[in-house]
């Protein structure tokens, strides 16, 4: 079946840090990848997405590149900040159905 | 309201009773999901509803478990004779046709707590 596997946490990190977290999934075919934020006290809501190969998704100085050889789908920053302190998921669509890893919690210390 | 609503947003309840969960989508929004987020787990499909077609009831983990949307908009889940191990977030989530490309809006959630 479709699977998410993402880094897990708890992740901190200074302000100003370079972040990766990492995703990896098994899927048949060619899923659609996401990133979905969970800021405090708030819903999920989508960050990103790529929808093919070699695709890039970026948002609020998030990127993350679908990469199949890999199939992995890795979410990064160059410079975090207080404010991206929150709940990282990475989901993959099939079917009509999103499959999503376990989160990753991300704090930023200033 | 423009978000997804859910109610209530915390319930307790004892061992063995039956509990409903209440959905609101954003208007307009044809495809409804609902996930359980439990401590330590990722999001974990139960169920989703696109306009008429029947719903895909794959992810319900046993048959204490059954939703129904009305009218094509509200959705209320419910669990019969709770168990512990049902503890956890239930949320809601609905989007344009299909999965709307990925973009779900998601409620705040039910707090469910079985004691």
């Amino acid at each position: 079946g479709n699977s998410v596997t993402q880094m897990e946490g708890p992740v901190t990190l200074s302000e100003e840090a370079f972040l990766t977290i990492n995703c990896t999934y098994t899927a048949t075919g060619y899923p659609s990848l996401f990133w979905y934020v969970q800021y405090p006290g708030e819903g999920l809501q989508l960050l990103l997405k790529a929808t093919k190969a070699d695709d890039k998704g970026s948002n609020k100085g998030f990127e993350a590149t679908y990469r199949k050889e890999t199939t992995s789908f890795h979410l990064e920053k160059g410079s975090v900040q207080v404010s991206d302190s929150a709940v990282y998921f990475c989901a993959l669509r099939k079917n009509e159905k999103l499959t999503f890893g376990t989160g990753t919690r991300l704090t930023i210390i200033p | 309201g423009a978000g997804v609503s859910q109610s209530p947003s915390n319930k307790v309840t004892e061992k063995g009773k039956d509990v409903e969960l209440r959905c609101d989508p954003i208007s307009g929004h044809t495809a409804l999901y609902w996930y359980r987020q439990s401590l330590g787990q990722g999001l974990e499909f139960l169920i989703y509803f696109q306009g008429n077609s029947a719903p895909d009831k794959s992810g319900l983990p046993s048959d204490r478990f059954s939703a129904e949307r009305t009218g094509g908009s509200v959705s209320t889940l419910t669990i019969q004779r709770t168990q512990q191990e049902d503890s956890a977030v239930y949320l809601c989530a609905s989007s344009l046709a299909g999965t709307g490309y990925g973009k779900l809006f998601f409620g705040s959630g039910t707090q469910l707590s079985v004691l």
